[in-house]
């Protein structure tokens, strides 16, 4: 079983539809979650971070952590053309020395959406 | 902004050759990863340095090693390149004051012949 286990999709969506996300864990170290969005041929870029169960809202985007079921979701509201890419959750267990920026990765969610 | 810059965008190699990707940040960051990216196996960690001359391995180290000789550079190094390391390579950095958030750069898309 693989640490982190996210929906390779593809998920193909109409502009302005609300649009979900998941990744879920078997680690229970994991205390950081944080979303990547990842456009084609380019390196990912920090979408959401987050350390503590519940819902962080920036903008349009909404990330959600259950640590009790182990499952976090991102949230994508009102979608447009331009969030189109791939976007991976990453899981870090607790800070400390040389686990800094440890990151695993779920496989990433393809996301279209189509005008 | 954080910037990491690897300097290579697009290589296409022989097999049996020796590859270098480099990488270089601009935020005084004590840690610096590669990882490699490929279709259905999401990203894997190769190596990663929390200081200089310092490194440790990542989950796939095999038939890859890594330099990093001034706090800003990380260099990966393919002694001899295999069709099997034809993949998209990330850089990236972090500072573990600001948490575990890391910041990659645009990526080195190998192709080995």
């Amino acid at each position: 079983q693989k640490e982190v286990e996210q929906d390779p999709g593809p998920l193909s969506v109409p502009e302005g539809a609300i649009v979900s996300l998941n990744c879920t864990y078997s680690n229970s170290a994991f205390q950081y979650f944080m979303w990547y969005r990842q456009y084609s041929r380019k390196g990912p870029e920090l979408l959401m971070y987050t350390y503590s169960s519940g819902n962080k809202e920036d903008g349009r985007f909404t990330a959600q952590v259950d640590k009790s079921s182990k499952y976090i979701s991102l949230f994508i509201r009102d979608s447009q053309p331009s969030d189109s890419a791939t976007y991976l959750c990453a899981l870090s267990p607790n800070a400390g020395g040389t686990s800094y920026g440890k990151l695993t990765f779920g496989q990433g969610t393809i996301l279209t959406v189509h005008p | 902004d954080v910037k990491v810059t690897q300097s290579s965008r697009y290589l296409v190699k022989r097999t049996g050759e020796k590859v270098f990707l480099e990488c270089v940040q601009d935020m005084d960051h004590e840690n610096m990863f590669w990882y490699r990216q490929d279709p259905g196996l999401g990203l894997r960690l190769i190596y990663f340095s929390y200081d200089v001359k310092m490194k440790e391995k990542g989950d796939i180290p095999e038939g890859y090693s890594v330099s990093r000789e001034k706090k800003e550079r990380f260099s990966l190094i393919l002694e001899s390149a295999s069709t099997n390391q034809t993949s998209m390579y990330l850089c990236a950095s972090s500072s573990g004051q600001r948490g575990n958030t890391i910041y990659f750069g645009e990526g080195s898309w190998l192709t080995v012949v």
